[in-house]
């Protein structure tokens, strides 16, 4: 079975504090892709990174990076230098990656979601 | 304009009425797919095409059901609307093998069933 699990339902820091979201995964497949989406109070889901299981580098994008371990089912997301812009609701997900298994239905599959509150 | 189109944007309607969400795509993908959201939930996948003659559940479909027009438009409908369909739902629209994996998603339609 296939399973994302963020543990963190709610966090709340300060502006400028770093801050890093939780997100462990499960699944039998060898090859999968991982995935951070966001949502602002505007409700529209905002893609933010995609990640191969093949490559476990770190990714760094601007104040924004993503931890990859296999060895612990983990894709942690840190933000560095929070600000009241980054208040969203965060979703990770797991999706086998396409074109390998006959019958993939491509889907993704979601985390709970973690909420951030930035306060000023 | 939005490359994957939801409409309406917000709904409220009654229990025992017939409902249909509507999603277009400009994309050109193949694969469709229809979401819920709720609080603490994550997003669920209600149904899921392939092409136009490809349509297969997903793990919460019970109560909802699905007409793909066309390669670009996907519709869902609530037969019989119960308040515990009042939810955030999403299309979403991916290209089909050799695709980089990532979901676009519609801005998202808000039911409310009363």
């Amino acid at each position: 079975a296939q399973k994302v699990t963020q543990a963190q339902t709610e966090i709340s820091v300060v502006e400028k504090e770093d801050v890093t979201l939780d997100c462990v995964y499960e699944t039998r497949d060898t090859t999968y892709y991982l995935f951070w989406y966001k949502q602002p109070p505007s409700g529209e889901l905002v893609f933010l990174i995609r990640r191969n299981s093949f490559d476990e580098q770190n990714e760094i994008s601007g104040r924004y990076s993503w931890n990859f371990q296999k060895s612990t089912s983990s894709f942690n997301f840190t933000i560095t230098a929070s600000q009241v812009v980054d208040s969203a609701v965060y979703f990770c997900a797991l999706s086998p990656f396409p074109a390998i298994y006959s019958g993939n239905t491509g889907k993704l599959i979601f985390g709970q979601g973690t909420t951030l509150q930035v306060k000023p | 304009d939005a490359d994957v189109t939801q409409t309406p944007r917000n709904r409220i309607t009654k229990t025992g009425k017939r409902i249909m969400l509507e999603c277009s795509q400009t994309k050109g993908h193949d694969r469709m797919y229809w979401y819920r959201q709720d609080p603490g939930l994550g997003l669920r996948l209600i149904y899921y095409s392939f092409d136009v003659k490809d349509i297969n559940k997903g793990e919460i479909s019970d109560g909802y059901s699905v007409s793909r027009q066309a390669q670009a438009k996907f519709s869902l409908s609530l037969e019989s609307a119960i308040p515990n369909q009042t939810a955030l739902y999403f299309c979403a629209t991916r290209q089909g093998q050799g695709s980089s994996g990532e979901l676009f998603f519609g801005e998202g339609s808000r039911l409310t069933v009363l």
